[in-house]
């Protein structure tokens, strides 16, 4: 059971590039989303899905994309890399049903971008 | 303006003791409230929760504290392991979306 994954691991942009992060997950989870970790601040919300089709805004989505054609992948895409975009990028994914005590909510490794 | 806040950015416990770490919230609308622990290079894993309408909730050596007049929080290790040397962030749940504080970093010294 791979849980969710995220490729590429490490990633350098220059300025200006587009890039798309990968996430896949294989828990049958409705519910997933980007986050994104800088020093002194946390982990904060990108976008979210709560299921193939739908999606919308975290917290600090400008500069970003997704889109959640299937209910395993959710990628994030980078339309016009910025040095303020290097950072940590962490998808995760959650069971929605009933019972749900926030404790069902699942991380992948992160991904490291550096926009130079 | 962040909503959850975790104002020690570290803490250093000797083996043995007690680690607690603590937690501030603004929103009364959280309905849950939980603690991740992080390692370098890996995503964060889920470690324990509460609900709103409790006050304590305890596994083995952790154990959260919610109180929630005062909107704060705490988790205590008990006894603290060098392996609990992690950063610890404090998360609170409005659905499925988590506002996550700045994070501690827990060093335990054997």
């Amino acid at each position: 059971n791979a849980g969710v994954t995220q490729t590429p691991k490490f990633q350098v942009l220059k300025t200006g590039q587009s890039m798309t992060l990968q996430c896949a997950q294989d828990m049958n989870h409705e519910y997933m989303s980007w986050y994104r970790q800088d020093p002194g601040m946390g982990l904060r919300l990108i976008h979210y899905s709560v299921g193939a089709g739908i999606t919308d805004q975290g917290e600090v989505p400008n500069g970003y994309n997704v889109s959640r054609s299937t209910t395993e992948d959710f990628p994030l895409r980078l339309l016009s890399a910025a040095p303020s975009q290097t950072s940590v990028y962490f998808c995760a994914s959650s069971y929605s049903g009933e019972g749900y005590s926030g404790n069902t909510i699942y991380f992948g490794e992160g991904s490291w971008l550096t926009v130079v | 303006d962040q909503q959850v806040k975790q104002n020690s950015p570290s803490l250093s416990v000797q083996e043995g003791r007690i680690s607690i770490l603590n937690c501030d919230y603004t929103n009364s609308m959280f309905d849950y409230f939980l603690w991740y622990k992080k390692y370098p290079a890996e995503g964060p894993t889920f470690l324990i929760s509460i609900s709103s309408i409790k006050d304590k909730n305890e596994d083995g050596r952790f154990t959260v504290f919610l109180n929630k007049s005062a909107k704060h929080l705490s988790l205590h290790i008990v006894p603290s392991q060098p392996g609990d040397s992690a950063v610890y962030f404090c998360a609170a749940s409005a659905g499925h979306k988590l506002v996550f504080g700045a994070g501690t970093i827990l060093r335990v010294k054997s």
